[in-house]
C-alpha cells in the first residue's frame, strides 16, 4: 500500500541554523509534491509546490527537492527563526482523470527553533 | 479575502448523537475536501468533491458519515449516529479546479469534534 514516511521525532535547532526535513515513500509515483505548515489550533498552510520534472524548487528562505528515484524529497529553512516553528507536512499528487485535487499527506514534522 | 470556513470550531456531544459539520470554500474554487486529523493516524482524506459532485468517497469510514454539497458556496460532514472512535479535528479544504495535486488547497481551521 501507499506509504509515506515523515521524521516522527522533533526536530530541534538552534536560531540561524538550517533546518532539513524529510519526507519519504513507497509504492507512489507522485507526479507534484506539496509541503504544508501547521501551527497548533490552525490548519495547514501551503508552502510549496514541485513537480516530478523538477529537481528543485525555492521560496525565500525556502527550499525543496525531489528525488523521484530515490523517491524522496527534502524541505529546507535556512536562517531558521523561532517564528518557523511549527508542524511541517508533506502531501503527494497524481495525474488522472481519477485523482483531480487528491493529495496524500505524511504524518508530518515538528519543528522547534531555539533563540 | 475570506478564508474556508469551518462551523462550529468545537463541538462536544455524547455518543449515539448526530453531528453535522459545515464547511464554506474560497468562492471560485471547484474542489471540496473533507479530512480528518489524528495524533495517531494523521491527516486523512475522508471524501472530495469536484464542481459539486463527489469523486472519491473511499476514505469514509462507514455508513454512518455522509457528506454533501447542494451549492457551490456549501457543504457539510454528518455523522449518524455518532461514536467515541469519532473525536478528531475534521478540516474542510478547497482548491481552484486541477488535476492531481497540482493546486495547493486552502484549509479551515478545523472543528474540534469530541464524543463522549
Amino acid at each position: 500500500s501507499q506509504k509515506i514516511e515523515q521524521n516522527s521525532e522533533a526536530l530541534n535547532i538552534q536560531e540561524g541554523k538550517t533546518a532539513t526535513l524529510t519526507c519519504n515513500y513507497t509504492n507512489y509515483s507522485p507526479a507534484y509534491l506539496q509541503w504544508y505548515r501547521q501551527d497548533p489550533g490552525r490548519g495547514p498552510v501551503f508552502l510549496l509546490l514541485i513537480r516530478e520534472n523538477e529537481k528543485e524548487k525555492r521560496k525565500e528562505r525556502l527550499k525543496v527537492t525531489f528525488d523521484t528515484t530515490l523517491k524522496q524529497s527534502l524541505f529546507h529553512i535556512t536562517a531558521s527563526q523561532p517564528a518557523d516553528s511549527a508542524t511541517y507536512l508533506c502531501a503527494l499528487g497524481a495525474v488522472g482523470s481519477s485523482n483531480t485535487g487528491k493529495l496524500i499527506f505524511g504524518q508530518g514534522t515538528t519543528l522547534q527553533v531555539k533563540p | 479575502d475570506a478564508g474556508v470556513i469551518q462551523s462550529p470550531r468545537h463541538e462536544v456531544t455524547e455518543m449515539g448523537q448526530e453531528v453535522t459539520l459545515r464547511c464554506k470554500p474560497i468562492s471560485g474554487h471547484n474542489s471540496l475536501f473533507w479530512y480528518r486529523q489524528t495524533m495517531m493516524r494523521g491527516l486523512e482524506l475522508l471524501i472530495y468533491f469536484n464542481n459539486n459532485v463527489p469523486i472519491d468517497d473511499s476514505g469514509m469510514p462507514e455508513d454512518r458519515f455522509s457528506a454533501k454539497m447542494p451549492n457551490a458556496s456549501f457543504s457539510t460532514l454528518k455523522i449518524q449516529p455518532s461514536e467515541p472512535r469519532d473525536s478528531a479535528v475534521y478540516f474542510c479544504a478547497s482548491s481552484p479546479t486541477g488535476t492531481g495535486g497540482r493546486q495547493p488547497q486552502h484549509f479551515g481551521d478545523g472543528t474540534r469534534l469530541s464524543i463522549l
